[in-house]
């Protein structure tokens, strides 16, 4: 069975610009959840994906926005980056219909400078 | 609005001895808890979970205890092992399928384990 897997592992971008970050979920899982975990903090839940369609969505503004492909693949995209979304950027899939445990990637370091 | 909270920042424990991480919730809409255990440079493993119909859960040397009535939750680990040291995280998740996707967390425990 193959885990959850993120690309790239670490980023550095200057303000201003868009990211691109990548995530497999693990094998026979639909959800895809993306989660922002600043330095010292828990993970911050950004928005979810199930059917290609976002499922919910948590506090944050709209440059932040995601794709989920047919084959349960998933992309967070962030543009004009501020420097405050320097942050360890997660990706956590799960099988929908009542199972509510997630298993999360390694996650993306980001740094914006 | 921080919904679940871990108010030790950082816990000691000798190798062998129980280690007992606390976790409190505000929301009484929860209704699944879960501990998530994480190493640098990983993401967070997912360790054991509990309904809320349920006060007390065990996987192996882990168990969790739920009372709702105080929104508290415990995660007990006998014995501690050195492989043990890691940040632990409690989340929470509420009933409503919008819900299903976002899981709540507190900020984390680190855990040392000594010899």
């Amino acid at each position: 069975e193959t885990g959850v897997t993120q690309s790239p592992t670490h980023l550095i971008k200057t303000r201003g610009q868009q990211v691109t970050l990548r995530c497999s979920s693990q094998s026979g899982h639909n959800t895809v959840s993306w989660y922002q975990q600043a330095l010292g903090q828990g993970p911050q839940f950004i928005f979810q994906y199930y059917r290609e369609e976002e499922n919910g969505r948590g506090n944050f503004p709209p440059r932040f926005s995601g794709l989920q492909f047919p084959n349960y693949s998933s992309e967070l995209n962030v543009n004009a980056l501020e420097l405050d979304d320097s942050a360890l950027y997660l990706c956590a899939s799960s099988l929908v219909g009542g199972m509510k445990t997630q298993y999360f990637g390694p996650g993306t370091r980001l740094l914006v400078l | 609005d921080q919904q679940v909270k871990q108010n030790s920042p950082s816990l000691s424990v000798q190798e062998g001895r129980i280690s007992i991480l606390n976790c409190d919730y505000t929301n009484s809409m929860f209704d699944y808890f879960l501990w998530y255990k994480k190493y640098p440079a990983e993401g967070p493993t997912f360790l054991i979970s509990i309904s809320s119909i349920k006060d007390k859960n065990e996987d192996g040397r882990f168990t969790v205890f739920l009372n709702k009535s105080a929104k508290h939750l415990s995660l007990h680990i006998v014995p501690s092992q050195p492989g043990d040291s890691a940040v632990y995280f409690c989340a929470a998740s509420g009933p409503t399928t919008d819900s299903w996707g976002k899981l709540q967390f507190g900020a984390g425990t680190q855990v040392v384990v000594t010899p």
